[in-house]
């Protein structure tokens, strides 16, 4: 099926492991974002990718590691997972830069214990 | 200062009224101007987007973006009980898409 698409859509880790959430999307949109979503938050940039293997930071990247070797994959780390870190992530993806609607996965609700 | 910040609510309003939602923003480099409707334990999807100063209407929709005053609104007439959920004013500027904390709405029937 044609989408984005995230996994686990929930998880549960202790802190100080590491975490990885997987976002994969089939339509080759270029660019791709990961956000997290906390009450009284909204959405915060994690990190986004304008194309494979371009990445920059978002507003609360600390904590967090990227990587795109391919255009339709775009995983986020968790390198040692905190209580902090409790939340719901957001993955998206926009055709273009030029394109304004991001299309979002269904979320991941990760806890941290 | 937060780039974009929103009245987080909650707002509940009886079926059929009228509903502002309102947003400000800092950066006056943001390029275009959107809405996001989000339901519970959903992904938020696009409502409406524009990008220059001025109205645009889309059925019960209407968003409307001042520049000068860096000020964007969501009216939404006749509301139904089908309208609660929450939303999300989100910025544009090159590669990044900046959002706004979320209004939460209920529609009282």
């Amino acid at each position: 099926d044609a989408g984005i698409t995230q996994s686990p859509r929930y998880k549960i880790t202790e802190t100080g492991r590491q975490v990885t959430l997987m976002c994969h999307q089939t339509w080759s949109h270029s660019y791709m974002f990961w956000y997290r979503q906390d009450l009284g938050h909204g959405l915060r940039l994690i990190y986004y990718s304008a194309a494979a293997d371009i990445t920059d930071k978002g507003e609360v990247s600390d904590g967090y590691v990227v990587s795109r070797s391919k255009t339709e994959n775009f995983p986020l780390t968790l390198e040692s997972a905190t209580r902090s870190q409790t939340s719901v992530y957001f993955c998206a993806s926009i055709r273009t830069g030029a394109a304004t609607e991001a299309f979002f996965g269904q979320g991941t609700r990760l806890t941290v214990v | 200062q937060k780039e974009v910040e929103q009245d987080p609510g909650p707002l509940s309003v009886p079926e059929g009224a009228i509903v502002s939602l309102n947003c400000t923003y800092s950066n006056s480099a943001f390029q275009y101007f959107m809405w996001y409707r989000q339901y519970s334990r959903k992904g938020p999807e696009l409502l409406m987007y524009t990008y220059s100063s001025g109205n645009k209407e889309d059925g019960r929709f209407t968003a409307q973006v001042d520049k000068s005053s860096k000020y964007i609104s969501l009216f939404i007439r006749d509301s139904q009980p089908s309208d609660s959920a929450t939303y999300l004013c989100a910025m544009k500027l090159e590669d990044k898409v900046i959002f706004g904390p979320g209004t939460s709405l209920s529609v009282i029937p």
